[in-house]
């Protein structure tokens, strides 16, 4: 069965370095990959959206790459800020209409 | 004039209850959705309407039944609630029902069963 593993549950980093989040699928070929950005209390917010014949996406500090190949989406977030704190999820588009897997998320904390 | 909007935002009830959440969306989408999300933060679809048609059904009891009265509402009852009802319900909608749509999703319903 379809299986998406964002391998890290938390991850802690200084402010200013670069925050690379993973984001793994078994069992699929996904046409396309979106990430997501969700704060405590709050719904999901869309960040980016990728296609399977797209290598990489940018917007403002944000890149996201995708490597049908590796099954692997990586999520980058440059110059980080402690207001990039959230938890970020990978979803990938399920096989039927409208269908969309979320991984379990990777909580990140930028640390001043 | 929020997107997407559900009430209420808070229910505590006891075991064996029946409650209803209820979804609106003010953007004009034709697909809405709800999602349970479980202490372990794991998001997992429930139900997809496409103008007011159910589309996706996923392996959920049947005491959870989904009506979509307009394309702009999709509300959730609840029959008979256990305690491993207790989750962050989410609705969210999208502009279609194709592959590719951003799905916006409302702030959440926190269940919590007694």
């Amino acid at each position: 069965s379809q299986k998406i593993e964002q391998n890290s549950e938390a991850l802690n980093i200084q402010e200013g370095k670069t925050a690379t989040l993973t984001c793994n699928y078994t069992n699929y070929s996904p046409a396309y990959l979106q990430w997501y950005r969700q704060d405590p209390g709050r719904g999901p917010v869309f960040l980016l959206l990728i296609r399977e014949n797209e290598k990489e996406k940018r917007k403002e500090r944000l890149k996201v790459t995708f490597d049908t190949t590796l099954k692997q989406s990586l999520f980058h977030i440059t110059a980080s800020q402690p207001a990039d704190s959230a938890t970020y999820l990978c979803a990938l588009d399920g096989s039927s209409a409208s269908k969309i897997i979320f991984g379990s998320g990777t909580r990140l904390s930028i640390r001043p | 004039d929020t997107a997407v909007s559900q009430t209420p935002k808070y229910l505590v009830t006891q075991m064996g209850n029946d409650k209803s959440i209820k979804c609106e969306q003010n953007l004009g989408h034709d697909t809405m959705y709800w999602y349970k999300q479980d202490s372990k933060k794991f998001l997992k679809i429930m139900f997809s309407y496409n103008n007011k048609e159910l589309i996706i059904n996923e392996t959920v009891p049947n005491r959870f039944s989904p009506k979509s009265p307009d394309k702009a509402h999709l509300n959730l009852h609840i029959n008979s609630l256990e305690l491993g009802d207790s989750a962050v319900y989410f609705c969210a909608s999208s502009r279609t029902a194709t592959r590719q749509e951003t799905q916006y999703f409302g702030p959440g319903t926190r269940l919590l069963v007694l």
